[in-house]
């Protein structure tokens, strides 16, 4: 069965400090995947996504995240982190051969100190 | 435009009662999806609607949950006999169709089951 994995639970920064969220995922098969952030008070929204071409993607507010298919990871970075970076942040994956079930990880919850 | 709506934003029931939680897709948007996040959980897949296709109901946890999407619009999630295990906040999201297209999520229905 797919699953995916976080293993960073909690994760305390200082502002201007880079950033590295881990995400591994079980599945040999061809993926889309996706990374979710819930910031306080607010909705899920979609960070960043991918389904095909390039493994470095590029999605809002400065965050990227690398597809390295030979390490089943999908790690999310960030260069410098702001406070407005607090936030829950998802990892998830569809397997491509599963048309609608997407699979996400338990979160991260980052904290970034002022 | 105004985006998913779920309601009612909090739902407490005693153990054995029904329940039903409703969710209101962006419109036009022809996919939708429910999920179940439990205390300290990712989000657990439950269900997906595509249209007028049979819905994927893979992700649901027992024959006690059930869900309908009337005229491809409004959905609603109906639990029976509710249990403890059931306390979680259930979310909605809606999207144009594919499943690399990007999910909206409504706020979600905090259930908790006494």
């Amino acid at each position: 069965a797919q699953s995916v994995s976080q293993h960073n639970h909690h994760v305390i920064l200082s502002e201007a400090a880079s950033l590295e969220l881990g995400c591994n995922y079980s599945y040999g098969g061809t993926v889309n995947l996706f990374w979710y952030v819930q910031y306080p008070g607010q909705h899920l929204q979609l960070l960043l996504k991918y389904f095909s071409g390039d493994p470095l993607v590029k999605g809002i507010k400065g965050f990227e995240a690398e597809f390295i298919k030979s390490k089943f990871s999908f790690n999310l970075r960030k260069p410098s982190v702001q406070w407005s970076d607090t936030a829950e942040y998802f990892c998830a994956v569809n397997a491509q051969s599963s048309a609608s079930k997407i699979i996400f990880g338990s979160g991260t919850r980052l904290s970034i100190r002022p | 435009g105004a985006g998913v709506s779920q309601s009612p934003s909090n739902k407490v029931t005693e153990k054995g009662k029904d329940v039903e939680l409703r969710c209101d897709p962006i419109s036009g948007h022809t996919a939708l999806y429910w999920y179940r996040q439990s205390l300290g959980q990712g989000l657990e897949f439950l269900i997906y609607f595509q249209g007028n296709s049979a819905p994927d109901k893979s992700g649901l946890p027992s024959d006690r949950f059930s869900a309908e999407r009337t005229g491809g619009s409004v959905s609603t999630l109906t639990i029976q006999r509710t249990q403890q295990e059931d306390s979680a906040v259930y979310l909605c999201a809606s999207s144009l169709g594919t499943i690399t297209d990007t999910q909206y999520f409504g706020p979600g229905t905090r259930l908790t089951v006494l």
